[in-house]
């Protein structure tokens, strides 16, 4: 149980498109999901925090109008990054929390996004 | 939430106990404690998490201290495909789920 999906795997995409990212909870309801951007040779970052129903919380340091996130269902979350650049080619990863506040994050596996 | 600290890098050879520790001193009393490993290009992995008793399921034992100021992770047989970043993670109930940098486990034959 407890399982998350992250579509696209991968995405090539030019400089100035936008990027639509999915994240599902297969067969939970999440009402709050979170997501990671991770850089090569790094550890992840929380980029968000996202709550069904409501804006989502950025951590410091992430724009929210580049990167917007919407949950508008207990199992999907969306991230789509805004006039994409090179810099932002990172490796996007979503997670969610089955209900309990000491319940584990379960991840989704990641969507490595490249700008060119 | 509290930082941990862990060592860069461990090996172990296949077949035997992999024991991973992780230092957290500074943890507060309702503070659990996460670890979760990350396999090459894939997305984070939960392994299993405790407060202060040890805890053990299908993957892996959890040994936390009486004083809960450090804790091992032991995964009682390792595979080649154990090979991954382990992170250690305290989090308050509610809280979000802060990733250091891991110790990095390299299984050999």
């Amino acid at each position: 149980g407890a399982v998350v999906s992250q579509h696209p795997s991968w995405v090539i995409c030019k400089s100035g498109t936008s990027v639509k990212i999915e994240c599902r909870s297969l067969d939970f309801q999440a009402t709050t999901m979170f997501w990671y951007r991770q850089f090569p040779k790094q550890s992840l970052m929380l980029m968000a925090t996202s709550n069904e129903g409501s804006k989502a919380t950025y951590e410091q340091g992430v724009e929210k109008d580049k990167f917007l996130i919407n949950h508008a269902s207990l199992t999907l979350s969306t991230l789509t990054v805004t006039s994409a650049h090179p810099e932002d080619s990172s490796f996007y990863i979503c997670s969610a929390r089955v209900a309990g506040d000491n319940s584990p994050l379960h991840f989704g596996n990641g969507t490595r996004l490249t700008v060119t | 939430d509290a930082k941990t600290t862990q060592p860069t890098s461990m090996d172990c050879a296949e077949g035997r106990a992999a024991n991973l520790p992780c230092n957290h001193s500074t943890i507060s009393g309702n503070e659990y404690v996460y670890w979760y490993r990350q396999i090459h290009s894939q997305g984070p992995q939960y392994i299993i998490h405790g407060l202060k008793n040890n805890e053990t399921n299908e993957m892996a034992s959890l040994i936390i201290t009486e004083d809960r100021k450090s804790s091992t992770l032991i995964l009682p047989h390792a595979t080649l495909r154990d090979t991954a970043v382990y992170y250690c993670i305290v989090r308050a109930p509610g809280g979000t789920l802060t990733f250091g940098k891991g110790t990095m486990l390299l299984v050999s034959p």
